[in-house]
């Protein structure tokens, strides 16, 4: 592994369906990050951890949970998916909470 | 509320220089980034101002007015392979990013 990887890359998901999108990083990053890309819009912030076994919520969480178990691993969990959660996740890290954030690949979810 | 502004799509010549502008209104300011983002693909870090002036680097630069909460993107001998959005972003008093929408650059040759 070379820097960050998300799965799936792409999925389609039934509206209701619980669904948990992953992203590890080997670079031992302490902070991390989770957005959402959706057309004409900026990146925006769901959820974020500066450490290991802290989360903090961002401008957009309703509907989304995360756990920061141990430094590497970051998952994002949709509960019960809804159609507006149709959009691209970008998970992404940082040295610190202060430093430049790099970027996974993206998933691109579709909920219908 | 914050709010970072650019052009939604600007268009350029292979081999010529395009200056792409950023406003913000943020509450608080610990630095500015440039990014650049390949349709389909992750952003790529470019450039980071937190300091008022140029900082160049290769064909690209970036130059931030504080006082103006003015920030540009400054690309020369344009290339095919920069034909892509660049999104500005800054960091604010909570430490995190606020992102613009993207300003899409097509280059023609």
């Amino acid at each position: 592994i070379a820097g960050i990887t998300q799965a799936p890359t792409s999925q389609i998901l039934a509206a209701g369906r619980r669904m948990t999108l992953r992203c590890t990083q080997d670079m031992r990053h302490n902070a991390m990050y989770w957005y959402r890309q959706d057309l004409g819009l900026g990146l925006r912030l769901i959820h974020y951890s500066n450490t290991a076994g802290t989360t903090g919520k961002g401008e957009v969480p309703d509907g989304y949970s995360v756990s920061r178990a141990n430094t590497d691993d970051f998952p994002l969990t949709l509960a019960s998916a809804v159609p507006s959660q149709t959009s691209v996740y970008f998970c992404a890290s940082s040295e610190g909470n202060t430093d430049t954030q790099y970027f996974g690949p993206g998933t691109r979810l579709t909920v219908l | 509320g914050q709010n970072i502004d650019q052009p939604t799509e600007m268009t350029a010549t292979e081999g010529a220089i395009v200056q792409i502008n950023c406003t913000y209104q943020t509450s608080g300011f610990n630095g500015l980034f440039w990014y650049q983002q390949h349709a389909g693909e992750a952003p790529t870090f470019l450039s980071y101002n937190v300091l008022d002036g140029l900082e160049e680097k290769g064909r690209f630069s970036s130059f931030l007015s504080r006082s103006k909460g003015y920030s540009y993107l400054l690309l020369k001998e344009l290339q095919m392979k920069d034909s892509a959005s660049y999104l500005c972003a800054v960091m604010d008093s909570n430490y995190q990013l606020i992102w613009g929408a993207g300003t899409k650059l097509i280059i023609k040759p």
